[in-house]
């Protein structure tokens, strides 16, 4: 079982849909939660870290960490095209002040205009 | 103030040569995680670099080295070049203990043959 789950999509809504994508993990270590998109052939762009559980908003995107049920979500609202992408998420625990990050493998989103 | 920049961007390679790729941190980071991210998965995890030594190793082999310079910049060295090595090679800078906070470079793109 991996560590991280995340659905590879695709994905497909209709513009100004809300979006909502997910994530599963199974190490009780995880601390930080973070939401990556990465567009084609680039390099991953950090969108929102959290620590812990609770809710984060900025801008049109909220993310949400549930550390009792292992589960964290992204939301975008008001979808746009440009928000057509892979959305990564990722974990990390403190381990002595060196973190390993680990990834799930990307939800590939595409929104229509 | 320039981001992560890595080179080269694209790189084609032989089974059994050795290839080194480069990554300059952002500017004020003083951490360099790399990691490697084969088509349609996420990002896996490396290995790190804090203080020109690495800190945390993920499931790689001994073919996969690296080293960090006092300037932070950093280099990966893969030897004995597999077909299965074929990937993005991204490199990640942060402040130490901060890795959920990563900035991700462009990546290289190795092709090996």
């Amino acid at each position: 079982q991996k560590e991280v789950e995340q659905d590879p999509g695709p994905l497909s809504v209709p513009e100004g849909a809300i979006v909502s994508l997910n994530c599963t993990y199974s190490n009780s270590a995880f601390q930080y939660f973070m939401w990556y998109r990465q567009y084609s052939r680039k390099g991953p762009e950090l969108l929102m870290y959290t620590y812990s559980s609770g809710n984060k908003e900025d801008g049109r995107f909220t993310a949400q960490v549930d550390k009792s049920s292992k589960y964290i979500s992204l939301f975008i609202r008001d979808s746009q095209p440009s928000d057509s992408a892979t959305y990564l998420c990722a974990m990390s625990g403190d381990s002595g002040g060196y973190q390993k990050v680990t990834f799930g493998t990307g939800t590939k989103l595409q929104v229509i205009p | 103030d320039a981001g992560v920049t890595q080179s080269p961007t694209h790189l084609i390679k032989t089974r059994g040569q050795q290839v080194t790729l480069r990554c300059s941190p952002k500017s004020g980071h003083d951490t360099v995680s790399w990691y490697q991210q084969a088509l349609g998965q996420g990002p896996q995890f490396i290995f790190q670099y804090y203080e020109e030594e690495e800190r945390q190793r993920g499931n790689f082999p001994d073919r996969f080295s690296g080293h960090q310079f006092p300037n932070y910049s950093s280099e990966l060295n893969v030897n004995a070049l597999l077909l299965g090595d074929s990937a993005l090679y991204l490199c990640a800078s942060s402040l130490v203990s901060r890795t959920d906070t990563q900035y991700f470079g462009p990546g290289t793109r190795l092709t090996v043959l």
